[in-house]
């Protein structure tokens, strides 16, 4: 089986900074990507991960541990334009497709 | 990086009737496949589209009810068959390169309103 969590819903303010995790059980792991999905719109790349560590760009960076099956995306100086939904997704091969989290809805106010 | 187009953007369809949605991506990539979004939720992966044979399909989603095609490298297409207000949601395309190893990267969607 395979199981991909992360919160359903997070609220910030502008210029916080915000962590959003994700942890993971699936049948084989190829890399944890992240996606950003404005309402309406098709989600975009952000990050992939497929060794241990940080990921660093710009104001987003992607963090994962593959023995934890954890992974988390941190968000700095957070602008109004960062209210979206941040999708965690998991390839569990080679070649194979990506299978998603539900997605955390994030909040930004001023 | 690859660019996605679909079409149509969006449809509003009568219960019983079939929709084909395209696919078209801008470079030849290795692995294609397609999804569905229904409202407030995630994404849902139906099938991979393999060029030149059938698709392979996920757990619930059947070739009867979703025929998909992959005639070449750089197209695709996603039937919706006899369709039902069930069936109503975002259809996404989807692209990789690199043999699958690199980024995945998502049409605009098609949305489907079946009455």
């Amino acid at each position: 089986g395979q199981n991909i969590d992360q919160p359903t819903e997070m609220t910030a303010t502008e210029g916080a900074i915000v962590q959003i995790n994700c942890t993971y059980q699936t049948s084989g792991f190829n890399g944890l990507f992240w996606y950003q999905q404005h309402a309406g719109e098709a989600p975009t790349f952000l990050s992939y991960n497929v060794l241990d560590g940080l990921e660093e760009k710009g104001r987003f960076s992607s963090f994962l541990s593959r023995s934890k099956g954890y992974s988390y995306l941190l968000l700095k100086e957070l602008q109004m334009k960062d209210s979206a939904s941040y999708l965690c997704a998991v390839r569990k091969g080679g070649g194979t497709a990506l299978i998603f989290g539900k997605g955390t809805t994030l909040s930004v106010s001023s | 990086s690859a660019v996605i187009s679909q079409k149509p953007s969006r449809d509003i369809c009568q219960r019983g009737t079939s929709l084909t949605i395209q696919c078209q991506v801008d470079s030849q990539v290795t692995m294609m496949f397609w999804y569905r979004q229904q409202p407030g939720q995630s994404l849902t992966l139906i099938a991979t589209a393999n060029q030149g044979s059938e698709a392979t399909y996920e757990s619930g989603f059947v070739i009867d009810k979703f025929p998909i095609s992959r005639p070449n490298l750089t197209f695709s297409t996603l039937t919706v068959s006899n369709m039902s207000p069930e069936d109503s949601s975002i259809y996404l395309c989807s692209a990789s390169m690199r043999q699958g190893m690199g980024e995945q990267y998502f049409g605009p969607g098609t949305r489907l309103t079946v009455t």
